[in-house]
């Protein structure tokens, strides 16, 4: 079946120092794929998406990858800040009406 | 900035009674969405609604369930009969379009079932 799923549920990063967080799919249709952020207590938060017929999308401060051979996400950021302490989610989506299919979530932790 | 917002923050109830849990979707959006968190688990999709209708529903999206936009503002998640499973956040989205446009999530309604 369709499953998006993270190799790694925990990152612990200095502040100042670039993080990144992986995610596999599994549904080689799907065709958007999106990073969301989820603060305690709080809904997930849009980061950044990207399209499948690109493998790279640049933001201010994240960077997602895109290997579709392998069907592999990453997010990548920057000069990470104690503010970007979060759970970090994956998304699949554009294979039916709006649904997106979320990956199980890394917990990103930066210390001062 | 525009926001989806859900009422209430934190809603108990006794299992077998039902409940309604409430979403202000963001004005200009015309498609709606509920999704669920259980406690530590990933984020999970119920339901897409379009111009009055259910556009697809996942297996969790059974009976018990149902989806109403009762007005021009509010959009509905209804949950009849309550288990204890069904205890888990409960997330309202909405979005101009169907994917790839952004879907914006609401904070979330915290549903215990006792």
């Amino acid at each position: 079946g369709e499953s998006v799923g993270l190799h790694l549920p925990t990152l612990s990063v200095q502040e100042g120092d670039n993080s990144i967080i992986n995610c596999a799919y599994s549904n080689s249709a799907s065709d958007y794929f999106i990073w969301y952020k989820q603060e305690s207590g709080k809904g997930p938060q849009f980061i950044i998406d990207i399209r499948s017929n690109m493998d790279k999308r640049q933001g201010q401060r994240v960077t997602v990858l895109l290997n579709k051979t392998v069907k592999h996400l990453s997010l990548q950021i920057a000069a990470t800040q104690p503010g970007d302490s979060a759970v970090y989610f994956c998304a699949e989506g554009g294979t039916s009406y709006g649904k997106l299919t979320f990956g199980q979530g890394t917990i990103l932790t930066v210390h001062p | 900035e525009p926001e989806v917002t859900q009422t209430p923050s934190h809603q108990v109830t006794q299992m077998g009674q039902e409940v309604i849990l409430r979403c202000v979707p963001i004005s200009n959006h015309l498609y709606f969405y509920w999704y669920r968190q259980i406690l530590g688990q990933k984020v999970e999709f119920l339901v897409s609604f379009y111009n009055n209708e259910i556009s697809e529903k996942s297996e969790i999206f059974d009976d018990q369930f149902s989806v109403e936009r009762p007005d021009g503002s509010n959009f509905t998640l209804k949950i009849r009969s309550t288990k204890l499973e069904d205890s888990a956040m409960y997330f309202c989205a909405s979005s101009l379009d169907w994917t790839p446009y952004e879907q914006y999530f609401g904070p979330g309604t915290r549903l215990t079932v006792t």
